[in-house]
């Protein structure tokens, strides 16, 4: 079936620093890829939607020179997460879709802004 | 995409099936029925989908209402492992343009007893 893999799972920075999360198709090709985040006790939120060798949308609300996002190839989407701030402290999830109706998802990163 | 409600939390005991609810009373003629589970700290997993027929698979079977009004996940033996948040999702099958994303709503949180 469809892997995604995300990376890393989790990790840990100091505020002001900036963290990239990876988010790669294994065996499939993802035009489309998706970046939610989700705060504890909390749905997922969807953030932006990556399109490969384009710009990122992004939902209202989410900031997009402090949330970016390149999908650069068919496979692979990062998220980088600029000076970050404890606020941003979260859980951030990718998805991507394979075919017309199957979403898979990645396993999750948690960030931690200290 | 039309609107689900789930009831925010349920109970089942080991064992025993385990019956999620979601009303999408407002769905449309080309909507399917999506379910996903999220253990804790972990992706959404996909479980099953279906448009009007009633679906099995090896994981749960899709139990949907004659008037597609509502539908009920049914997990047959649940275990400890299926505690998870259960999200019902509404939404076309087969997008007319660029991938759409998946909407989650706040889901049911169930709890599988020992």
């Amino acid at each position: 079936g469809a892997v995604v893999s995300q990376h890393p799972s989790w990790v840990i920075c100091k505020s002001g620093t900036s963290v990239k999360i990876e988010c790669r198709s294994l065996d499939f090709q993802a035009t489309t890829m998706f970046w939610y985040r989700q705060f504890p006790k909390q749905s997922l939120m969807l953030m932006a939607t990556s399109n490969e060798g384009s710009k990122a949308t992004y939902e209202q609300g989410v900031e997009k020179d402090k949330f970016l996002i390149n999908h650069a190839s068919l496979t692979l989407s990062t998220l980088t997460v600029t000076s970050a701030h404890p606020e941003d402290s979260s859980f951030y999830i990718c998805s991507a879709r394979q075919g017309n109706y199957g979403y898979t998802f990645g396993s999750g990163t948690r960030l931690t802004v200290v | 995409d039309a609107k689900t409600t789930q009831p925010p939390s349920m109970d089942c005991a080991e064992g025993r099936a385990a019956n999620l609810p979601c009303n999408h009373s407002t769905i449309s003629g080309n909507e399917y029925v999506y379910w996903y589970r999220q253990i804790h700290s972990q992706g959404p997993q996909y479980i099953i989908h279906g448009l009007k027929n009633n679906e099995t698979n090896e994981m749960a079977s899709l139990i949907i209402t004659e008037d597609r009004k509502s539908s009920t996940l049914i997990l047959p033996h649940a275990t400890l492992r299926d505690t998870a948040v259960y999200y019902c999702i509404v939404r076309v099958g087969r997008s007319s343009g660029s991938a759409r994303q998946l909407t989650f709503g706040s889901g049911t949180q169930l709890t599988v007893l020992p």
